[in-house]
């Protein structure tokens, strides 16, 4: 059964710091893996999709890493700003036939304090 | 063009009731997904709907149904609630099933909360 750890639980940090959200998994044969964006009592954004053939994937100051033979992806935004405030969450979709099934992380809850 | 959206909002239920939740998908997408947000287990996969099928299912008991209709719009349906089923529930589409790289988009979520 594929499980998906994050860590940090809860990161707080001042504005304009480099940071990395860590997320692993235990089942490696995964088709994809997202990165999404919760704010409090809201739906999850989607921020990062990376194949698994892919090793990363750039959005603006947002860069996901993908190691599948490790079981590790980093999620790193560079230049914190207070509206990054949230929670981060990282999920596998465990292979091409199961459709939009997501397996979640347990999240990441980001403070960037002004 | 609008996005996910999910009626009700909030709902307060007492143990035993029965709730219907529905979900309208993005339009042109036919993929519709729920999923189950607690503070204790987290985001957790119920079922997944597609041209009115159900394709794939969570670890979830029966007491959890859904359907989805010919305009992918879509419904679940929690029978004989418990106090355990207060959650977020959230639903997602998606243009298709197996197209590389889509993603999904989630809706609000309806809040709630049993009694």
């Amino acid at each position: 059964k594929q499980e998906v750890t994050q860590i940090p639980a809860a990161l707080s940090v001042p504005e304009g710091e480099n940071l990395v959200l860590n997320c692993s998994f235990t089942d490696s044969a995964i088709y994809n893996l997202q990165w999404f964006r919760q704010d409090p009592g809201k739906g999850l954004t989607s921020l990062l999709l990376i194949q698994s053939s892919q090793r990363e994937q750039t959005s603006g100051r947002l860069n996901a890493s993908l190691d599948k033979s490790s079981g590790r992806s980093t999620l790193y935004i560079a230049a914190s700003q207070p509206g990054d405030s949230a929670t981060y969450l990282c999920a596998v979709r465990p292979e091409e036939t199961s459709g939009s099934r997501l397996t979640f992380g347990e999240g990441t809850q980001l403070t960037v304090n002004p | 063009k609008a996005g996910v959206t999910q009626t009700p909002r909030y709902l307060i239920k007492t143990r035993g009731q029965q709730v219907t939740l529905s979900c309208s998908p993005i339009s042109g997408h036919r993929s519709v997904s729920w999923y189950q947000q607690t503070p204790g287990q987290g985001l957790q996969f119920l079922f997944e709907y597609f041209s009115e099928t159900q394709r794939n299912k969570g670890n979830f008991p029966g007491r959890f149904s859904g359907r989805q209709f010919s305009n992918s719009r879509s419904e679940m349906n929690v029978s004989t609630l418990e106090l355990g089923d207060s959650a977020l529930y959230l639903c997602a589409s998606k243009r298709d099933r197996g197209k590389i790289g889509e993603t999904q988009y989630f809706g609000p979520g309806t809040r709630l909360l049993v009694l």
